[in-house]
């Protein structure tokens, strides 16, 4: 069964302090690895994909890498707006993406 | 362009009472899914439809829970009778593109049972 493990469950961070957040997974035929961002009140929304490991991708103060085992997302000078839950989820099969249970991120001004 | 539409977004009801959740996909994805999400914890995927047709409704408690998508655009899930354990926020999200997977969500409907 694929297992999705992301540290730590909550992080506090003051406005610029740049931090990482882990995902770690265990599956059987990595697919894609997808990192969404999720807001009180709200569904999630995707961020980013990955595929292979050594693969990064960057979206203004976000940037997120991939081993054969892991994956961060990266957050650079966070604002208070980057504020949120983040989730990160993988896909073996066809379609069916196992999600972790997140990290909420706090950013104070 | 228009998102995923949820309705309602807060239900509370009591316990072995029926209640029913709609969700309108964004225009021209043909996948939809329904999902739950427990507090504190990620989304659990209950059923995926291609279309009209359920490929995978393997999560779904089928005793008590059901689910439409007539057309092939709107969908609906019901609970009866719904349980204490059934409080939850269910989500919808639908996809264009199977190959890229990405998932579009809903706001969800925040589900209480009394």
């Amino acid at each position: 069964e694929d297992q999705v493990t992301q540290s730590p469950e909550a992080l506090r961070l003051q406005e610029g302090e740049s931090s990482s957040l882990n995902c770690s997974y265990t599956v059987s035929g990595l697919r894609g690895l997808f990192w969404y961002r999720q807001d009180p009140g709200k569904g999630p929304e995707f961020l980013f994909t990955l595929y292979s490991a050594g693969e990064e991708k960057e979206k203004e103060r976000l940037k997120a890498t991939l081993t054969k085992k892991e994956s961060f997302l990266h957050i650079t000078a966070p604002k208070p707006e980057d504020s949120a839950t983040y989730l990160c989820a993988v896909q073996a099969g066809d379609y069916k993406l196992s999600f972790g249970a997140g990290t909420t991120v706090t950013v104070r001004a | 362009e228009a998102g995923v539409v949820q309705s309602p977004r807060y239900k509370i009801i009591e316990k072995k009472q029926p209640v029913a959740f709609w969700c309108n996909p964004i225009s021209g994805h043909n996948t939809l899914y329904w999902y739950r999400q427990n507090l504190g914890q990620g989304p659990e995927l209950l059923i995926r439809y291609e279309n009209e047709e359920a490929v995978d409704d393997s999560q779904l408690p089928k005793d008590r829970f059901s689910a439409e998508r007539l057309k092939g655009v709107d969908s609906t899930l019901k609970i009866q009778p719904a349980e204490l354990g059934d409080s939850a926020v269910y989500l919808c999200a639908s996809s264009a593109d199977s190959a890229k997977n990405i998932q579009y969500f809903g706001a969800g409907t925040r589900l209480s049972v009394l």
